[in-house]
């Protein structure tokens, strides 16, 4: 079946600029979960939402990032005033319960110039 | 807080050869721990996992035993092939939680 996908795959911006990362879970997965991946490290935790709503946002850096979704289902991570900083790749996973193994998207890979 | 320690690679090694990945980890209670496995030009997946102390995890011919004692999580696998070359990530999850930390990564390179 169809697994989490992710778009755009690269997304290449200037200083500044507001940006949106798509996350399609797998159908029927209630849990949804943001990551970071910078270059030579492992991936760090941004938000979960169990449903509609974020039951976890502890990991957004600030608060130039906000995520949503709206109808539990899609979620998409804005981030407002982008940095060269925010460059990285944009993970997002799903999972059919937060105790069950989350499945990841191939990733966002964000370009900040 | 929690966190996850895993060696630092590239590991290479020659196909067949025995392969060892270390992985402690530091946390309160009881967490979940986990191997995922990112092949070249592919997303992160789940390896194994144990939930409890002195489970073993497997799958694919790696091993990794969930030692409390030495706060481990060793990944191994007795022969490597070359379709093993990858980056591996330890990780663990809080007891009831849900946020998932990852070590840095390991990457391994088989040698035909």
């Amino acid at each position: 079946g169809a697994g989490v996908s992710q778009t755009p795959s690269n997304k290449v911006t200037e200083k500044g600029k507001y940006v949106e990362l798509r996350c399609d879970p797998i159908s029927g997965h209630t849990a949804l979960y943001w990551y970071r991946q910078s270059l030579g490290q492992g991936p760090e935790f941004l938000i979960y939402f169990q449903g509609t709503g974020a039951a976890d946002d502890s990991g957004l850096p600030n608060d130039r990032f906000f995520a949503v979704r709206p109808e539990g289902s899609v979620s998409t991570l804005k981030i407002q005033r982008t940095e060269r900083g925010d460059s990285a790749v944009y993970l997002c996973a799903s999972s059919s319960d937060r105790n069950q193994p989350q499945h990841f998207g191939d990733g966002t890979r964000l370009s900040i110039l | 807080g929690n966190s996850v320690t895993q060696m630092e690679g590239p590991v290479t090694l020659s196909e067949e050869a025995f392969l060892t990945i270390n992985c402690t980890y530091t946390a309160t209670g009881y967490p979940s721990l986990f191997w995922y496995v990112q092949y070249p030009g592919e997303g992160l997946q789940l390896l194994l996992k144990a939930t409890k102390a002195d489970d073993k995890g497997s799958n694919k011919g790696f091993e990794a035993t969930y030692r409390k004692e030495t706060t481990s999580f060793h990944l191994e696998k007795g022969s490597v092939q070359v379709s093993d070359s990858a980056v591996y990530f330890c990780a663990l999850t809080h007891t009831g939680g849900f946020k998932t930390i990852f070590g840095a990564g390991t990457r391994l390179f088989v040698k035909a």
